[in-house]
């Protein structure tokens, strides 16, 4: 099955400085990639996500990249904020198009916005 | 819209007991639901697939018989932990998929349910 490794585990960073996250994945009928954000007891809310034809996607602070051939993939987010301290998780999925693939998900990112 | 809601939101059940957990997508239909189980600082785990109107599908390592899944409705799966014991313990979440496609293959959450078992 699928394996989704996810680097590192926390990360500090100055307020206003970016952050980057990084995943990498095995199963290379992986085609769909989301990202989610988690903050303590509550749901996890999907901030952005890709697919294997495209390469990158932003959306304002936040963007993915995908390298299929080097089976990885990495969240950036810019100008950070204090409410961007979270737990931030990769995942992937086969996207057969039927939606019946469940995520697998990374171990998660305890993402720290130092004032 | 895409709303998940889950029931209950937390539950204490003495060691033994069953417990079930609903999961119902409240404004779209979804024929597959899905099964997370996340314990503290951990990552969410798939437990299993649920289909409406057939058998759930299963993770390896997840006991079917222990964890059973009733997918009912196009907007209802339950989750039943039989026989819970203390390392049940743990945050169960679902997530379902909009049948209309709207929005591709995204997910969407329900809040969770925090069992703890005495």
């Amino acid at each position: 099955g699928e394996n989704v490794e996810q680097h590192p585990s926390t990360l500090s960073v100055q307020e206003g400085d970016s952050a980057v996250i990084k995943c990498t994945y095995s199963d290379s009928a992986s085609n769909y990639f989301p990202w989610y954000k988690q903050e303590l007891g509550k749901r996890p809310q999907l901030i952005i996500d890709i697919r294997s034809n495209v390469g990158e996607k932003k959306d304002q602070r936040i963007a993915v990249t995908l390298n299929k051939t080097a089976k990885h993939f990495s969240l950036h987010i810019t100008e950070t904020q204090p409410e961007d301290s979270a737990v931030y998780f990769c995942a992937a999925s086969p996207d057969s198009g039927g939606g019946a693939d469940g995520l697998t998900f990374g171990k998660g990112t305890h993402l720290i916005i130092q004032p | 819209g895409a709303v998940v809601s889950q029931h209950p939101s937390w539950v204490i059940c003495k060691s033994g007991t069953s417990v079930k957990i609903e999961c119902r997508s409240l404004d779209f239909q979804a024929t597959t639901m899905f099964w997370y189980r996340q314990f503290p600082k951990q990552s969410l785990m798939l437990m299993a697939t649920s289909n409406e109107g057939s058998k759930a599908t299963y993770e390896q390592g997840v006991e079917k018989d222990k964890f059973l899944i009733n997918h009912a409705s196009l907007t209802l799966s339950t989750l039943t932990v039989t026989s819970a014991h203390p390392e049940d313990s743990s945050f169960y979440i679902c997530s379902a998929r909009d049948d209309s496609g709207r929005s591709y293959n995204e997910q969407f959450f329900g809040p969770g349910t925090r069992l703890t078992v005495l």
